[in-house]
């Protein structure tokens, strides 16, 4: 069965700080991982994803994400927090057989503190 | 995402009533979901669509139904609305694909039942 843990609901840093949001998955076989922002009132936006090759994914908005195999982890990071990069962040993972869908964790909701 | 359209964006309705959420997009993707949002608990799978002649459930099926009218719409119902469906509900597409395409997703429809 597939799961996703984000054991943080909640992640506070100061402006200009590094930010790391965490998330790791459990799946059968080999992952796909994506990493999704939501801004108040609106959808699910698509930042990155992991789907084979180099373990660092550079995704929009300057976020980028690092698969670990093993520790199952697929971590969200960005060098230095802006206040516009406060937002609620969903990690994500489907096996590559393409048997299942995607399966969402409960979010991580970060704040950026000026 | 303004290329995946949800209507209405609110809807407040009384237990036992039957209510429609509808989902457009302009994406020209063959794969449409509906997915809905608690606090605390993520995306949740309803239903999903591969094409207008496929229709399979997802995680949480039960007092929901679809319609796929045309490869652009797809449409979601409560036939039965009661109390505990009261959340905000999203449509998302993706293209064909190995099952590494992300998901695009509408504004959201924020349904509320008394």
């Amino acid at each position: 069965a597939q799961s996703v843990a984000q054991p943080e609901d909640q992640v506070n840093v100061a402006e200009g700080n590094p930010l790391t949001v965490k998330c790791t998955y459990s799946v059968s076989g080999n992952p796909y991982l994506f990493w999704y922002v939501q801004y108040p009132n609106r959808g699910l936006q698509f930042l990155l994803k992991y789907i084979t090759g180099d373990n660092l994914v550079k995704g929009s908005y300057g976020f980028e994400a690092e698969f670990n195999k093993s520790q199952t982890s697929f971590h969200l990071k960005k060098p230095s927090a802006l206040v516009s990069d406060s937002a609620l962040y969903f990690c994500a993972v489907r096996d590559q057989t393409g048997a299942n869908n995607l399966f969402f964790g409960t979010g991580t909701r970060l704040t950026v503190i000026p | 995402d303004a290329d995946v359209t949800q209507t209405p964006r609110n809807r407040i309705t009384k237990t036992g009533k039957r209510i429609m959420l509808e989902c457009s997009q302009t994406k020209g993707h063959d794969r449409m979901y509906w997915y809905r949002q608690d606090p605390g608990l993520g995306l949740r799978l309803i239903y999903y669509s591969f094409d207008v002649k496929d229709i399979n459930k997802g995680e949480i099926s039960d007092g929901y139904s679809v319609s796929r009218q045309a490869q652009a719409k797809f449409s979601l119902s409560l036939e039965s609305a009661i109390p505990n469906q009261t959340a905000l509900y999203f449509c998302a597409t993706s293209d064909s694909g190995q099952g590494n395409s992300p998901l695009h997703f509408g504004n959201g429809t924020r349904l509320t039942v008394t």
